[in-house]
């Protein structure tokens, strides 16, 4: 079946411009997670949907980063005003469940964000 | 909070040899779940292997086989017979099995490994 979807795959923006990511995760997937890739390091978490809830937020770095998922299936991470130090590769990932053997997370290919 | 280290940057291979990447991490949990997984240079983030702190038993996949140490805190990735395919940034990771911060990863700094034909 079809993987997790991200779009788009590479975005260049300039600095205080807003920016929107989109992710599509596997389809029945109920958990979602927005990770961040500075160039030559591991992702870091930045916020976990249950659903349409935001369950756990706490890796988003500050107020200008925003993410929903108002329909449990999509979501989209919103960063506003952006700095150049947002330049990073933005994974997303999802789970069929956010518990037990199905927890499992299967990653996107990544969008790609260059701030200028 | 949980930490990951790998302390070997890159590593290299002979195709068809064997090789072992080093991952170890600090918790006070006691309860959770190990992954490997592989990133290409298309950036596709791929689960290698999955170990569940509580199996005394060494996870297997094909070619990829685990040791873990719990008492030392430590989880290896070894990769039999080695493929020109197997190139790619591999990525140790924590995930608690309940609780707050549960489903949220913490992965380490990442091996880079290249096969040589």
């Amino acid at each position: 079946g079809a993987g997790v979807s991200q779009t788009p795959s590479n975005k260049v923006t300039e600095k205080g411009k807003y920016v929107e990511l989109r992710c599509d995760p596997i389809s029945g997937h109920t958990a979602l997670y927005w990770y961040r890739q500075s160039l030559g390091q591991g992702p870091e978490f930045l916020i976990y949907f249950q659903g349409t809830g935001a369950a756990d937020d706490s890796g988003l770095p500050n107020d200008r980063f925003f993410a929903v998922r108002p329909e449990g299936s999509v979501s989209t991470l919103k960063i506003q005003r952006t700095e150049r130090g947002d330049s990073a590769v933005y994974l997303c990932a999802s789970s069929l469940t956010p518990s037990g053997v199905e927890d499992t997370q299967y990653f996107g290919p990544g969008t790609r964000l260059t701030v200028l | 909070a949980q930490t990951v280290t790998q302390s070997q940057p890159e590593m290299s291979v002979q195709e068809a040899e064997t090789v072992t990447l080093s991952c170890t991490y600090d918790t006070s949990e006691n309860n959770y779940y190990l992954f490997w997984y592989k990133q290409p240079p298309s950036r596709q983030m791929i689960l290698v292997i999955r170990q569940e702190a509580y199996k005394q038993q060494n996870a297997t996949e094909n070619r990829f086989s685990v040791n873990f140490q719990k008492a030392a805190k430590s989880f290896s990735l070894k990769i039999s017979d080695s493929q020109l395919g197997d190139t790619a940034m591999y990525f140790c990771a924590f995930m608690k099995q309940s609780g707050t911060s549960y489903g949220k990863l913490t992965f380490g700094q990442g091996t880079i490994l290249t096969v040589h034909p």
